[in-house]
């Protein structure tokens, strides 16, 4: 079975523009969560999506959005880039249950570099 | 979630020696918990997970240990190989499904 995927694994962008980035489950998992992982901040929960719905969303200002498509395949998209959204983006999907007691499995991460 | 630092502690052990990463969660009604690994330019990999109803749970030359009373993880790591070289990361699985992770340690194997 493949695992997760991530596309692109690395970009480059200037202050002020945006992003999309692209996120394949495990065949089978219906849901994905994003996060951000920053030397300085560590791994920090973005959102979760599951059935195309944003079930749960962390502590992140507007600009970070996503979406997620019938295939459980998601995108999360980051506006008006500033220099400090520079990082690695890890998606993580799971079976999609909500009791907390899932094994989430990661992706190799997008590295984004703002410039 | 749980704040994080800027310096990774770091954990130097000699090959063929056992490892013990440890790990403090703040949430006392977490009920599951797992510990991840990651290795440079990677995503975290799973390693082995315990529920709160448990003390222990042993994998492959891995074992995890729940001390729930001071809120503590540790992953012992029995006869550490050179590929076992990476950040461990401790993470609380939270109600919908999101995971608060610890600061990460980084285990490094001397051959």
């Amino acid at each position: 079975k493949a695992g997760v995927t991530q596309t692109p694994r690395y970009l480059i962008k200037t202050r002020g523009q945006q992003v999309t980035l692209s996120c394949s489950p495990i065949s089978g998992h219906r849901s994905v969560s994003w996060y951000q992982q920053t030397p300085g901040q560590g791994l920090q929960f973005l959102f979760e999506y599951f059935s195309e719905t944003q079930r749960n969303k962390g502590n992140f200002p507007g600009r970070f959005s996503g979406r997620q498509f019938s295939n459980s395949r998601s995108e999360m998209n980051v506006s008006t880039l500033e220099l400090g959204d520079s990082a690695l983006y890890l998606c993580a999907s799971s079976l999609g249950g909500i009791a907390g007691e899932e094994t989430q499995y990661f992706g190799p991460g997008t590295r984004l570099l703002v410039l | 979630g749980e704040s994080v630092g800027l310096h990774l502690p770091t954990l130097s052990v000699q090959e063929g020696d056992n490892s013990i990463i440890n790990c403090a969660y703040s949430n006392s009604a977490s009920d599951y918990f797992i510990w991840y690994k990651q290795e440079s330019g990677k995503g975290p990999q799973f390693i082995i997970d315990i529920r709160s109803n448990m003390d222990k749970r042993q994998g492959q030359r891995v074992t995890v240990l729940l001390n729930k009373t001071v809120k503590h993880l540790s992953l012992q790591i029995a006869a550490t190989q050179p590929g076992d070289s990476a950040v461990y990361f401790c993470a609380e699985v939270h109600l919908g499904n999101m995971l608060t992770f610890g600061g990460g340690t980084r285990l490094m194997v001397k051959p």
